[in-house]
């Protein structure tokens, strides 16, 4: 099955770093990728969308300079957060597709701003 | 926004017995989806019904729809430990079938 890889799984750093997380999808061409935000016990907040060789489509509150996103390729979109503080952590999950698949995950990553 | 909103927002039942899980959701769709997420990862695809489908199983699954209700119900048979996870229902909207929506999640505890 299609598989995404989302690198790293946990990353602790500390406040005014920033923090790159990339996700791949391994075995198929992905025409869109997403990320998402999910706060302990509560649902997957989408925060943009991204499509190979263009800009990613923000979500209305989502700060587009805070959370940087890079969709360079058909198989990896990565996701930058600047100038990180205690409040940006969170759960990050990306999700990739193709035109007609569901969504495929990647495993998350747990960031903790210190 | 959220799109879907799951019921009940947490559920406790006996390995052996059927969990219910109910999604209802505000705008047209394609199609909804439940996903299952597990503490801490991922969430994994367990089921798209089409708007034009009204019931779809797949193994222990069963997936309704009501599009004049605008909800959704998922039914998990004969549960089991390992069924102890999140669930989601994921909504497509109509001419957005690229953006999907998550409702609140339903967290399933089967109790040994």
């Amino acid at each position: 099955g299609a598989v995404v890889s989302q690198h790293p799984s946990r990353v602790i750093c500390k406040s005014g770093t920033s923090v790159k997380i990339e996700c791949r999808s391994l075995d198929f061409q992905a025409t869109t990728m997403f990320w998402y935000r999910q706060f302990p016990k509560q649902s997957l907040m989408l925060m943009a969308t991204s499509n190979e060789g263009s800009k990613a489509t923000y979500e209305q509150g989502v700060e587009k300079d805070k959370f940087l996103i890079n969709h360079a390729s058909l198989t990896l979109s990565t996701l930058t957060v600047t100038s990180a503080h205690p409040e940006d952590s969170s759960f990050y999950i990306c999700s990739a597709k193709t035109l007609a698949s569901p969504l495929h995950f990647g495993n998350g990553t747990r960031l903790t701003v210190t | 926004s959220q799109q879907g909103e799951e019921d009940p927002q947490a559920l406790s039942i006996q390995e052996g017995e059927n969990a219910t899980m109910n999604c209802s959701y505000k705008t047209s769709i394609n199609n909804l989806q439940w996903y299952r997420q597990n503490s801490g990862r991922g969430l994994v695809h367990l089921i798209l019904i089409r708007s034009n489908e009204r019931e779809k199983h797949s193994g222990r699954l069963r997936v309704t729809l009501d599009t004049s209700k605008k909800s959704s119900s998922l039914l998990i048979t004969a549960s089991r430990a390992a069924d102890t996870a999140s669930y989601f229902c994921a909504t497509a909207q109509m001419n957005r079938d690229d953006k999907i929506i998550f409702g609140k999640g339903t967290r399933l505890h089967i109790l040994p």
